[in-house]
């Protein structure tokens, strides 16, 4: 009964190919988030989406294409990888959009480009 | 923004003691401060959260305080075992759509 659910785990590719990572959600949210962990661990959102809107894009290189098909999915689709795409990127879910709520994580996805 | 400052960036305890992670907000309308464990090779984990008409909350072993004068929240864990080992994020929020703002995490590490 995973809440928040991420695939691939792990993704390894070379620099210029183009890949997706799917992210899907059992707990009935409207709100949906993707983030981005360097290896310095810092933490950064990059999309929010609620019941299949975009809401938040923050300063992401437009080759990153997030996508709802409906509310309990987010994906995320990265044209053209680069050497610094290389992180661990974690979707999110809250029960609104409010700055107030919960977020659950996702296991995360591991994506090293070489 | 919102820009949200942790320290220390590392802390280093022995089993049994406590442990005191600070952060700091600029935007005096945030209203939610919640603390998320993450273990090695995990997901970030909600541990406890405190909201701003709340100056204290505690959970057992781990407790948060909020100075919204001073706007700084705090996070306390006591008697610190080994599992408690992990980076710590403070993060901070405003209502309507603004994202959770995360600081830079702290690596804490309980020596047996």
């Amino acid at each position: 009964d995973t809440a928040v659910s991420q695939t691939p785990k792990y993704l390894v590719t070379q620099m210029g190919n183009d890949k997706s990572i799917k992210c899907e959600q059992n707990l009935g949210h409207d709100t949906m988030y993707w983030y981005k962990q360097d290896s310095k661990k810092f933490l950064k959102i990059m999309f929010s989406y609620n019941n299949k809107e975009l809401i938040i894009n923050e300063t992401v290189p437009n080759r990153f294409s997030p996508k709802s098909p409906d509310k309990a999915h987010l994906n995320l689709h990265i044209n053209s990888l680069e050497l610094g795409d290389s992180a661990v990127y974690f979707c999110a879910s809250s029960h609104g959009a409010g700055g107030g709520e919960t977020q659950y994580f996702g296991p995360g996805t591991r994506l090293l480009v070489l | 923004g919102e820009n949200v400052e942790q320290h220390p960036s590392t802390l280093s305890v022995q089993e049994g003691d406590s442990a005191v992670i600070k952060c700091t907000y600029s935007d005096s309308a945030s209203n939610y401060f919640p603390w998320y464990k993450q273990e090695l090779g995990k997901r970030p984990q909600l541990i406890i959260d405190i909201r701003s008409n709340v100056g204290e909350k505690k959970d057992q072993r781990i407790a948060v305080t909020l100075n919204k004068t001073a706007k700084h929240f705090s996070l306390h864990i006591t008697e610190t075992q080994p599992e408690d080992s992990a980076v710590y994020f403070c993060a901070a929020s405003t209502r309507g759509n603004t994202p959770l703002v995360f600081g830079k995490g702290t690596r804490l590490s309980v020596i047996a």
